[in-house]
């Protein structure tokens, strides 16, 4: 069962678009959350995390998080085709140290 | 600012060979991980050290064996390949817990 679920699978966005992405973790032990950006044929790189209750942004990129819910969203305005990629996200548990666990991600096609 | 190395790049295997794989980061980092990353999914853990000669098991150890030479490198070894082990797997290291995670480049596996 996966821990960490994200949604949609995939998005077609038009080029200046909002792209709104979705992840919830069913492990009640989870604190931290975080969002990586993989191009195709890259390596993953963070793009944001929160860990407070709200919204954080940076950007174009717009995180929020619910911490009773467990639900975290990525919101990505005005978008770009260079932002067509994997969005990854992942989650710390307090119980569980250095340890990440992802889902399986949502992929973003931003058409021009 | 630092780098992961990963060798080799692509890797090619007979399937029941022993294979390894290396990694190197001059981050300074204690912990660091490797993961497999199947056609363009999400990321499961192998294993993560958090310091020299610590091994820790992730979700999906069963078939693979680790060691951590020293702080800067991490090696993963597959221990009998299997068909279905084509893959990418990359190395990451970070700082500690609620740390973010720096990425290699990946070393894609293709067993025959």
């Amino acid at each position: 069962q996966q821990k960490v679920q994200q949604s949609p699978e995939s998005l077609i966005v038009p080029e200046g678009g909002m792209a709104s992405l979705n992840c919830t973790s069913s492990d009640r032990n989870v604190d931290y959350f975080w969002w990586y950006r993989q191009h195709s044929g890259k390596s993953p790189k963070m793009l944001m995390s929160i860990f407070s209750n709200g919204e954080k942004e940076e950007g174009r990129f717009t995180v929020h998080l619910n911490k009773a819910s467990l639900h975290t969203s990525l919101h990505i305005r005005d978008s770009q085709p260079s932002d067509s990629a994997l969005y990854l996200c992942a989650a710390n548990a307090n119980s569980a140290g250095n340890k990440l666990t992802f889902g399986i991600g949502t992929r973003v096609l931003v058409r021009p | 600012g630092g780098i992961i190395t990963q060798t080799p790049k692509f890797l090619i295997g007979q399937e029941g060979q022993k294979l390894t794989l290396k990694c190197q980061q001059n981050f300074n980092h204690d912990t660091m991980y490797w993961y497999r990353q199947d056609s363009g999914k999400g990321l499961r853990l192998i294993y993560y050290s958090i310091t020299e000669n610590d091994l820790q098991k992730g979700d999906l150890s069963e078939g693979y064996d680790a060691s951590r030479e020293k702080k800067s490198s991490f090696s993963l070894t597959v221990t009998s390949a299997q068909k279905n082990e084509m893959a990418v797997f990359l190395c990451a290291s970070s700082m500690g817990n609620y740390a973010e995670q720096f990425f290699g480049p990946g070393t894609r596996l293709t067993v025959l």
